[in-house]
């Protein structure tokens, strides 16, 4: 099955400084792969999502990267703000619906105002 | 949007009862339903993975006995938790999915405690 390693399990930035938070995952076949914000005991919240089909996607100062040769994928944050400080999980699964999506075991960003 | 509701928000039980856990799609049809458990400061961790109508696929080491799932209608699944232990204590939470829209969308999670 599908395995999915997110890197570093914490991150502290000053704010206005950037933040990149690194996947990487196993099946090839995996082509959809989201960005989710988790805040204390609420619903994860989808940030951005990439498909197989582009190598990078931007949303204002989100930003996700994807190497489908090696198998990796980044989110980028630009200007950090204390309000993005959560929990952040990477995902992957083999298309956007009725498949499962396997997480990474998420980054705890802080951000330092 | 796509939108999952999913009750209780909050359930303390004591050892040894069953509870019950239900995730609705209120404006779409979840043909899949996945249900993860999350524990404090850890990552999601599927459970199992209903389709209408099926019996449950279930990851491995989670007890089908002990965790029930039924998805008999497009718009409801159910998660029971049988002879809850404190153990059983965590975060459940569903997140559904539909062949004719992409994306998942999760429920708004449960917090089991099992005292």
């Amino acid at each position: 099955g599908e395995n999915v390693e997110q890197h570093p399990s914490t991150l502290s930035v000053q704010e206005g400084d950037s933040a990149v938070i690194k996947c990487t995952y196993s099946d090839s076949a995996s082509n959809y792969f989201p960005w989710y914000k988790q805040e204390l005991g609420k619903r994860p919240q989808l940030i951005i999502d990439i498909r197989s089909n582009v190598g990078e996607k931007k949303d204002q100062r989100i930003a996700v990267t994807l190497n489908k040769t090696a198998k990796h994928f980044s989110l980028h944050i630009t200007e950090t703000q204390p309000e993005d400080s959560a929990v952040y999980f990477c995902a992957a699964a083999p298309k956007a619906a009725g498949n499962k999506l396997t997480f990474g075991g998420g980054t705890r960003v802080l951000v330092k105002p | 949007g796509a939108v999952v509701s999913q009750h209780p928000s909050r359930v303390i039980c004591k050892s040894g009862t069953s509870v019950k856990i239900e995730c609705r799609s209120l404006d779409f049809q979840a043909t899949t339903m996945f249900w993860y458990r999350q524990f404090p400061k850890q990552s999601l961790m599927l459970m199992a993975t209903s389709n209408e109508g099926s019996k449950a696929t279930y990851e491995q080491g989670v007890e089908k006995d002990k965790f029930l799932i039924n998805h008999a209608s497009l718009t409801l699944s159910t998660l029971t938790v049988t002879s809850a232990h404190p153990e059983d204590s965590s975060f459940y939470i569903c997140s559904a999915s539909d062949t004719n829209r992409d994306g998942y969308t999760f429920g708004s999670g449960t917090r089991l405690t099992v005292v």
